[in-house]
């Protein structure tokens, strides 16, 4: 069975601290996505990988970064947390490489739920 | 770019019940249409997708039709049950990029 896990599902931490999600998809695929899911507020695009250690930002990157030193690896990392990114994270892998990659299906994990004091 | 608006929620059914969730969208082209299911306490998984226009998605019940002429996606199920209770996301890729554009979701509860 296919699969795409993350590191956590419930994870506390203090404001200041560094933080890191991990996230591992056994199914070769080029593409991975961290996603942050609010009530109100949908999905939102944090940052996505097509290829080993190439990222790009998606729609809301400010206060993250990513790693992608392995092709099934793919890290979020809360270089400072704050109480407002307390928040579900969703990571994704997708197959495919090029733009019409996007016409293929995502595959989520189940969520971190971060919880920032 | 592409977007994709669908309908608010929460609805609330009873068990037996027709389900429609309205899903309208903006592309260029004619891009693949989904459906994507998120129940408690769990990931996204897809629920049905269509490649292009007139083509019907189907899955555990649930259809939706690719309708280039009304640019709509909307899920139906003809009688719902409890287990269905979830968020349901309307998507498509965006213009030109690896991105997906997923709808705001929808929930829905059943009532037994």
């Amino acid at each position: 069975d296919v699969k795409v896990t993350q590191s956590s599902r419930y994870l506390v931490k203090r404001t200041g601290e560094k933080v890191f999600l991990e996230c591992v998809q056994d199914m070769d695929h080029e593409n991975m996505f961290w996603y942050r899911q609010d009530p109100g507020l949908g999905l939102r695009l944090i940052y996505f990988s097509y290829d080993v250690k190439m990222k790009e930002k998606g729609d809301i990157p400010e206060g993250y970064s990513v790693s992608r030193e392995k092709k099934e690896r793919f890290s979020l990392i809360l270089e400072s947390a704050s109480t407002n990114q307390t928040s579900m994270y969703l990571c994704a892998s997708s197959p495919g490489t090029g733009v019409k990659s996007s016409y293929n299906e995502q595959f989520f994990g189940p969520g971190t739920r971060l919880t920032v004091l | 770019g592409n977007s994709v608006t669908q309908m608010e929620g929460p609805v609330t059914l009873s068990e037996e019940a027709f389900l429609t969730i309205n899903c309208t969208y903006t592309a260029t082209g004619y891009p693949s249409l989904f459906w994507y299911v998120q129940y408690p306490g769990e990931g996204l998984q897809l629920l049905l997708k269509a490649t292009k226009a007139d083509d019907k998605g189907s899955n555990k019940g649930f259809e939706a039709t690719y309708r280039k002429e009304t640019t709509s996606f909307h899920l139906e199920k003809g009688s719902v049950q409890v287990s269905d209770s979830a968020v349901y996301f309307c998507a498509l890729p965006n213009t030109g990029g690896f991105k997906t554009i997923f709808g705001a979701g929808t929930r829905l509860f059943v009532k037994a």
